[in-house]
């Protein structure tokens, strides 16, 4: 079965904090993704990469950043985090057709 | 703004009933239309998907119905049980960099069956 593994299932980080939050999948999956779920807004993409240390930009990639230096690696940065950023972080996995993307199982970050 | 308009945002049917929920897309280069089922705590989880070329498709007690001309496709839960509570998001795929492809989610919709 794929797996893909998120760092922290809960995480609570103060205002102006730099937070990591890391995803790791064992199949050896192309494609990475970190998406963002918010209530009402269902899932909406932050950033995606195709490659290790490749990269593209999703629909809501400000006030985040990435990082791909292994395949079955992705992390997602919060450079400075702020209180709208709290919010349920998915990381996904997928093969070069991303039909069937794989999900962990969720980092709930509260940024107070 | 979402590419994929989905509804209702919740319905509670009761054992057995048929939850219908409902998306719509406008942009005619999605080529793919999955749904994703989620339990509490857990991920989204892919549950069947259809092509544009085919009006309907079924797996088990789940089918989904496509209107190409209407740009819109809906996901009917058969003689649905408790287990089936969960919430249920529709998906439109495209190509996008890279010749890889990007999935644009609904809002989801939250299915409760009581017993």
């Amino acid at each position: 079965d794929v797996k893909v593994t998120q760092s922290s299932r809960y995480l609570v980080k103060r205002t102006g904090e730099k937070v990591f939050l890391e995803c790791v999948q064992d199949m050896d999956h192309e494609n990475m993704f970190w998406y963002r779920q918010d209530p009402g807004l269902g899932l909406r993409l932050i950033y995606f990469s195709y490659d290790v240390k490749m990269k593209e930009k999703g629909d809501i990639p400000e006030g985040y950043s990435v990082s791909r230096e292994k395949k079955e690696r992705f992390s997602l940065i919060l450079e400075s985090a702020s209180t709208n950023q709290t919010s349920m972080y998915l990381c996904a996995s997928s093969l070069a057709l991303p039909y069937e993307q794989y999900f962990g199982p969720g980092t709930r970050l509260t940024v107070t | 703004q979402q590419q994929v308009k989905q509804s209702p945002q919740s319905l509670i049917v009761q054992k057995g009933g048929i939850p219908i929920i409902n998306c719509a897309y406008e942009n005619t280069a999605f080529d793919y239309f999955p749904w994703y089922q989620q339990f509490p705590g857990k991920g989204p989880a892919l549950l069947i998907a259809i092509r544009p070329d085919v009006s309907e498709k079924k797996e088990g007690r789940f089918t989904i119905s496509f209107n190409k001309s209407a740009k819109q496709f809906s996901l009917h839960i058969m003689d649905s049980q408790p287990g089936d509570s969960a919430t249920y998001f529709c998906a439109a795929s495209m190509l996008w960099v890279s010749n890889d492809y990007k999935l644009s989610f609904g809002a989801g919709t939250t299915v409760t069956v009581r017993a």
